[in-house]
């Protein structure tokens, strides 16, 4: 599967909009872009998933380039319990599984 | 569907001893993944199963781990001896079947410590 990049800290003020970005450059046409959270030292928790359009739920929206290199997961108003690492997962060539990644550490400030 | 439950929560062992954690599956899902975390490691796959069957156990890390799937919806991942290195949260997570497209459901974790 694909390799990701993200950066690995990031602060957002609370209410305003957290746009999280990932680089998956060497991804190929049948790998799904999927977003991962983990709040503290809980399970890690499904955000969102896409191919290649853009995607939303009540949770977040993914927006992904045209060219599929990169996307960004925006949650749109952040608030204090947002606050957790987020991973960007690519995932499809190689079978069924999950492989994360060292994710970005999301940080809401009141 | 009360999701993938784990069990203990949190297990206190000393080393040479067998320790056993349980996992039970989100009912109708097929497919089964044990995940290890550490501070220095992040969160690895240590071994998958679809349909009870072992698919990839390339991350068991040595022959003192072993994972069985002895019904559809259950899980155990044992350690035999442990030792201190083993010390992680241990957490399992099921999808409905194999696809690309499905998410996976995780537990909440067993906190290992091995003294």
């Amino acid at each position: 599967d694909a390799k990701t990049t993200q950066p690995p800290s990031m602060d957002c003020a609370e209410g305003r909009a957290a746009n999280l970005p990932c680089n998956h450059s060497t991804i190929s046409g049948n790998e799904y872009v999927y977003w991962y959270r983990q709040i503290h030292s809980q399970g890690p928790q499904y955000i969102i998933h896409g191919l290649k359009n853009n995607e939303t739920n009540e949770m977040a929206s993914l927006i992904i380039t045209e060219d599929r290199k990169s996307s960004t997961l925006i949650l749109p108003h952040a608030t204090l319990r947002d606050t957790a690492v987020y991973y960007c997962i690519v995932r499809g060539n190689t079978g069924n599984q999950f492989y994360f990644g060292t994710g970005t550490s999301l940080t809401v400030i009141p | 569907d009360a999701g993938v439950i784990q069990s203990p929560r949190h297990e206190v062992t000393e080393m040479g001893q067998e320790v056993t954690l349980r996992c039970k599956l989100i009912s109708g899902h097929n497919s089964l993944f044990w995940y290890r975390q550490t501070m220095m490691r992040g969160l690895e796959l240590l071994i998958y199963f679809n349909n009870n069957v072992p698919i990839d156990d390339s991350g068991m890390p040595e022959d003192r781990f072993s994972a069985k799937m002895p019904n559809a919806s259950f899980s155990t991942l044992k350690i035999q001896p442990s030792e201190p290195r083993d010390s992680a949260v241990y957490f399992c997570a099921s999808t409905l079947r194999q696809s690309r497209t499905t998410e996976a459901f995780f537990g909440q974790g067993t906190r290992l410590t091995v003294v």
